[in-house]
């Protein structure tokens, strides 16, 4: 059964970069049949597609998040990683990895970060 | 980009009432529609994939229906364990996908 689980700094400061991993286990990292994704929902509001990679390291972003987000993969690790630059109050949200096969999104239990000086 | 509006927003009923829930796409996405149910504090999970067909170990009062722009969650008879959030999501540019902003089925 596949799990991913996220971690990393629950407290961002303002214009700094918010960074979190997801760590997959109990299944295949390298099919291409799939991407690896992140998903955040602010308290209290709907979900946000933020971007996808491959296993092949291709990415596709959020247009109105592309030009401060990067997601990169390290397949040695079974990881994916989420970096959102100069990050505002407005990022302070639950960040959902997935792996996402086009017809099934299979969730991580999500983490809070919260951006706040 | 695609818009996917849900109605109603919210939805009151009572348990063993029939709930039928709306997404409605703002050009056709074929049968690129998937349903998740959110509950409090959880992460979202997967019902309906591609407009009709259940996940695995989803139970069969759950049912989807449509294609083009219009798609319905039904519902048949609430258990107690059913009142929580719906998503519809579509994947026709996938990867990129994208949301309803959801309805909220509460308990009458």
């Amino acid at each position: 059964q596949l799990l991913l689980q996220e971690s990393g700094p629950r407290l961002v400061k303002p214009s700094e970069t918010l960074s979190l991993t997801c760590s997959v286990s109990g299944g295949s990292f390298n099919s291409a049949s799939h991407y690896w994704g992140w998903i955040r929902q602010p308290p209290g509001k709907g979900l946000e597609w933020i971007g996808s990679i491959s296993s092949s390291g291709v990415t596709h972003y959020n247009l109105s998040l592309e030009s401060r987000v990067t997601i990169s993969l390290d397949p040695s690790k079974k990881q994916f990683s989420l970096h959102l630059s100069a990050a505002t109050v407005a990022d302070t949200a639950v960040y959902f990895c997935a792996r996402d096969r086009g017809w099934e999104l299979l969730w991580g239990k999500g983490a809070l970060v919260s951006v706040s000086s | 980009e695609i818009v996917l509006t849900q109605s109603p927003a919210t939805l009151s009923l009572s348990p063993g009432e029939r709930a039928t829930l709306s997404c409605r796409a703002s050009q056709n996405i074929d049968n690129y529609l998937t349903w998740h149910q959110q509950k409090p504090g959880q992460a979202p999970r997967l019902l309906i994939y591609d407009a009709s067909y259940r996940a695995t170990g989803i139970p069969p009062r759950f049912s989807g229906s449509g294609s083009g722009t219009n798609f319905t969650l039904t519902i048949s008879s609430l258990e107690p364990e059913d009142f929580a959030v719906y998503y519809c999501q579509q994947r026709t540019n996938w990867p990129a996908i994208t949301f309803g902003h959801g309805t909220r089925l509460e308990i009458k």
